[in-house]
């Protein structure tokens, strides 16, 4: 069965950082992106990032920039995720989730078709 | 920031149809999508491209967009149906969900 295996729960202390893995079937890579997206206890969703490993192009959400880092490692076909200065507000389920790229100008879009179990990552 | 508007909460009864609207300004210019998420559980994409249905997601589940409002409607709604639904604004620089919608089927 296709699926993305994310790392498991973590719990931090407010200032630190954490770094979640996702890590996909071999070749995704070659094809799909990878976003990341929280979702804090009873809310919503919230896109944080976005990364082409194909191209090597990285997007961040304006609220994040600074503090957010998305890499994407192609051997392993491991994509990470890093918060850091962590505050209780971050306090929220995290997924790594694909998008088919549409190479080479990502004009068109075909939604986040496969989604990770979620990390916990509580900032206490 | 750019903002994508779903009302919080649409109840239907079974075997009824279930709209959900989603707007935002210039989302005539950019993609929509669709997504379900049942308690615990991560989402399913249900619509992408405004309209489109991935393989393997039922027929009652259709989606459409007219001008800057997307709409996803649900035909012969089912208690499996009971979900939150959260629309989602794409184009190259963009990248916004909505705040979701509670859909309960009584």
């Amino acid at each position: 069965q296709v699926q993305l295996v994310q790392s498991g729960a973590e719990v931090k202390k407010p200032g630190s950082s954490v770094k979640v893995s996702c890590k996909a079937p071999g070749g995704t890579f070659n094809s799909y992106a990878i976003n990341w997206v929280r979702q804090a206890p009873g809310q919503g969703l919230e896109w944080m990032g976005r990364i082409i490993p194909l191209v090597a192009i990285t997007k961040y959400a304006q609220k994040f920039q600074g503090r957010i880092t998305i890499v994407a490692d192609r051997p392993t076909s491991t994509a990470y995720m890093e918060l850091s200065s962590l505050r209780s507000e971050d306090t929220a389920v995290y997924y790594c989730a694909r998008d088919l790229y549409d190479y080479p100008t990502d004009y068109y879009y075909y939604g986040m078709d496969l989604w990770g179990q979620g990390t916990t990552v509580t900032v206490s | 920031s750019y903002e994508v508007t779903q009302p919080p909460a649409v109840s239907v009864s079974p075997g009824q149809t279930a709209s959900i609207s989603c707007s935002a300004d210039k989302l005539a210019d950019k993609y929509s999508c669709w997504y379900q998420q049942r308690p615990g559980q991560s989402p399913v994409l249900v619509i992408y491209q405004d309209d489109k249905r991935p393989s393997g997601i039922p027929e009652r589940f259709s989606g459409s967009k007219f001008g800057n409002t997307a709409t996803l409607t649900i035909s012969g709604t089912q208690a499996l149906d009971e979900a939150d639904y959260y629309c989602q604004a794409w184009d190259s620089t963009t990248v916004v969900f909505g705040g979701g919608t509670k859909l309960t089927v009584l």
